[in-house]
């Protein structure tokens, strides 16, 4: 069955560092989308992003963060100088675009010191 | 405004059923989802429904009621490796934002 993908799986960083997490959505999905969960708590949508533009974004998601698409496979979230409170894992999730099933990689679980 | 409710925990015997429910407010609704997730893993997606009524896929079940904002989630022949997080979900439309809004979880242990 195909899967998303994300790397890396854990990531320690110290506060005020850069931090990029990267993802492969499934190959001939469309829309592309970040959410995250703090330890306990609910999960969180971040952003989607279609056609090479963010199409919503979620009030957590300031100028701190930011998402790309770099080539054809890959979709990256960017954390430019982190904070203890983003410490949560990050879920990248692809939705093909027909059907509504959007599926979820393993996650990539950040610790922020 | 929009929220969405599940009980926190619930407890259930191997080999019974349970019935994990959910309800949601919401101005714009584009189905519900219901996900597993163990423990540090990422949500495994288990049921969609958009229109009203029961969706089955083996030992799970899914109920929705639009009308109400009400969906549950039936479990039947419980395992123990059902042990799990179980996610409620909608999708708020337009659905291809993706903007699905989660509820805390409702931790289901699985007895012996």
């Amino acid at each position: 069955e195909p899967e998303v993908t994300q790397t890396p799986s854990h990531q320690v960083t110290q506060m005020g560092q850069e931090v990029i997490l990267r993802c492969v959505p499934i190959s001939n999905h469309l829309y592309f989308y970040w959410y995250r969960q703090i330890l306990g708590q609910k999960v969180e949508f971040l952003v989607s992003f279609y056609n090479n533009e963010i199409s919503e974004k979620s009030e957590i998601f300031d100028d701190q963060f930011s998402v790309e698409r770099p080539d054809g496979s890959n979709f990256t979230l960017k954390i430019r100088s982190t904070k203890l409170e983003d410490s949560a894992m990050y879920f990248c999730a692809s939705l093909q675009g027909s059907g509504n099933t959007i599926y979820f990689g393993e996650g990539s679980w950040l610790t922020v010191v | 405004g929009q929220n969405i409710d599940q009980p926190t925990e619930m407890t259930a015997t191997e080999g019974a059923i349970v019935q994990i429910n959910c309800t949601y407010q919401t101005s714009g609704f584009n189905g519900l989802f219901w996900y597993q997730q163990h423990a540090g893993e990422a949500p495994t997606f288990l049921s969609y429904n958009v229109l009203d009524g029961l969706e089955e896929k083996g030992r799970f079940s899914s109920f929705l009621s639009r009308s109400k904002g009400y969906s549950y989630l039936l479990l039947k022949e419980l395992q123990m490796k059902d042990s799990a997080s179980y996610l409620c979900a909608f999708l708020k439309a337009p659905g291809n934002t993706g903007k699905l809004i989660f509820g805390q979880g409702t931790t289901l242990q699985v007895k012996p």
